[in-house]
């Protein structure tokens, strides 16, 4: 039983250009959670969805990010005219059922360098 | 005060020792509560959940207290692999709740 994956796991990209991150989550699990870490912090989350459908995006900018979940294919995280301060680890977590008790396992995360 | 707020560390500790980490958290109605840890450059890895009544797995004991909005984690007979970033983790109550808030984690290093 796969985990959750993500591609690619390191991304560099120039200022100004998109970078494009997926994820498919475990096998069964319809909920998707994006994370992102920057260097020598926490986790902070970003965005929570189900497929098709965007539950929570409370922690997403407000603008160049966006997310989805279609109802075919992995959920992707894309961001527009990178820069420099999006250079971070963008971890992608899903869970089996929804509401608090939920148990988020992650995948090995994408590594975005912009330069 | 921070959502979610753990010892830095480091704590450096020789095998076979038995170490402890507390985290405390500030929102009162969260519900569901975690350890994580994560290696260096790798994802977080659910190590248990925390259950009102404490709970244990082998060597790990997990404790809660909600009066005090405090959480713990022993570690007994810590072993060279135990070495990891352990990472306390708190529901969002009051969103959607499906959104996890880490706190930036407790580095342990095992030393033989």
């Amino acid at each position: 039983n796969a985990g959750v994956m993500q591609n690619p796991r390191h991304l560099v990209r120039r200022r100004g250009q998109e970078a494009r991150l997926r994820c498919s989550p475990m096998k069964g699990h319809s909920h998707v959670y994006w994370y992102r870490q920057l260097p020598e912090e926490g986790l902070k989350f970003m965005v929570y969805l189900q497929k098709e459908n965007i539950i929570d995006e409370s922690g997403m900018p407000k603008e160049r990010f966006s997310a989805e979940f279609p109802k075919e294919g992995p959920s992707i995280l894309r961001i527009q005219q990178v820069v420099r301060g999006d250079s971070a680890a963008y971890f992608c977590a899903s869970s089996l059922l929804a509401g608090v008790y939920n148990e988020q396992f992650f995948g090995p995360g994408t590594r975005l360098t912009v330069l | 005060r921070k959502e979610v707020e753990q010892d830095p560390g480091p704590f450096n500790v020789p095998e076979g020792a038995t170490v402890a980490f507390n985290c405390t958290y500030s929102n009162s109605a969260s519900q569901s509560f975690f350890w994580y840890r994560q290696d260096c450059r790798k994802e977080p890895k659910l190590l248990m959940s925390v259950y009102s009544s404490g709970n244990e797995d082998g060597r790990f004991t997990a404790q809660l207290n909600r009066a005090s909005q405090y959480i713990s984690l022993l570690i007994r007979d810590s072993k060279l692999s135990d070495s990891a970033t352990y990472l306390c983790v708190v529901n969002n109550y009051g969103g959607s709740q499906g959104n996890l808030i880490f706190g930036k984690g407790t580095k342990l290093s095992v030393k033989p």
